[in-house]
C-alpha cells in the first residue's frame, strides 16, 4: 500500500527562522511528488517533483526529491507569519494516477 | 475568471436529507476530483473522473454518487446524510495527460454541516 509520512506533524518557529519539512514515502510506480500549502481555504500548489536531485525554487521556498532514499524536503527560509499553514506532501503513483496524501505539517510562525 | 468553482460554499442540513454539491472548471482539463477534508485537516481523495469516466473510486459509502455530465463538471450527490459526513469537500481538476501531469487546481471548498 502506498504511504506518505510527513514530519514533524507540527512546528512553531519565530519570524526569520529557516524550517525544513520532511516527507518520506513508499509507492509502486512512482510518478511525482507534490507539495501543497493549505491555509484557511483550499490547498494551493507549490511544487511538483519528478526527478532526483533537482531543486525547485520559488522565492523563499525550495524543495528537492531523493528517489533512492524515498524522501523529499521542503525548505522555507526567512519565515514570515504569512507562511503559517498546513503543508501537504502528496504522492502520485500506481496505475491510475492515484494520489496519496500525507497528514500534513502544521507550521506556525510567530512574530 | 475563476478556474475551479464550487456551489454552495456552505451547506447546513438535517440528517437523512439528500444534497448535491456542484463543481465546474473552466481550465479545459480532462480530469476532475472530489476530496473530503476531515476535522483533522486530512485531505482524502474520494473520486476521480477522466473525460467523464470514473477512474478512481476510493472506499466511500455508496450514499455518495458522483456525476459528470461533461468534462467541465463533476457533481457530488449525497443521499441519507449522516453526522459523519460533516466536513469540507474540495473539488479539483488537472490535465493529467499533459505536462505537468499531476498538477491539481482546487476549488474553494464546500463546508457541509449535518445536524
Amino acid at each position: 500500500e502506498d504511504k506518505v509520512v510527513q514530519s514533524p506533524l507540527s512546528l512553531v518557529v519565530h519570524e526569520g527562522d529557516t524550517v525544513t519539512l520532511n516527507c518520506s514515502y513508499e509507492v509502486t510506480n512512482f510518478r511525482s511528488l507534490l507539495w501543497y500549502k493549505q491555509e484557511k481555504k483550499a490547498p494551493t500548489f507549490l511544487f511538483m517533483l519528478t526527478s532526483s536531485g533537482i531543486e525547485k525554487k520559488s522565492g523563499r521556498l525550495s524543495s528537492i526529491l531523493d528517489k533512492k532514499e524515498l524522501f523529499s524536503i521542503l525548505n522555507i527560509t526567512a519565515t514570515q507569519t504569512g507562511d503559517s499553514a498546513i503543508y501537504l506532501c502528496v504522492l502520485s503513483g500506481g496505475s491510475n494516477y492515484k494520489l496519496t496524501f500525507g497528514k500534513g505539517t502544521l507550521l506556525t510562525v510567530n512574530p | 475568471d475563476t478556474a475551479v468553482s464550487q456551489t454552495p460554499k456552505y451547506l447546513v442540513t438535517q440528517m437523512g436529507n439528500d444534497k448535491s454539491i456542484k463543481c465546474e472548471q473552466n481550465l479545459g482539463h480532462d480530469t476532475m476530483y472530489w476530496y473530503k477534508q476531515d476535522s483533522k485537516k486530512f485531505l482524502k481523495i474520494m473520486f476521480s473522473y477522466n473525460n467523464k469516466e470514473l477512474i478512481i473510486n476510493e472506499t466511500v459509502p455508496n450514499r455518495f454518487s458522483p456525476k459528470s455530465p461533461d468534462k467541465a463538471h463533476l457533481n457530488l450527490h449525497i443521499n441519507s446524510l449522516e453526522l459523519g459526513d460533516s466536513a469540507v469537500y474540495f473539488c479539483a481538476s488537472s490535465q493529467v495527460w499533459t505536462s505537468p501531469p499531476d498538477t491539481q487546481y482546487f476549488g474553494p471548498g464546500t463546508r457541509l454541516t449535518v445536524l
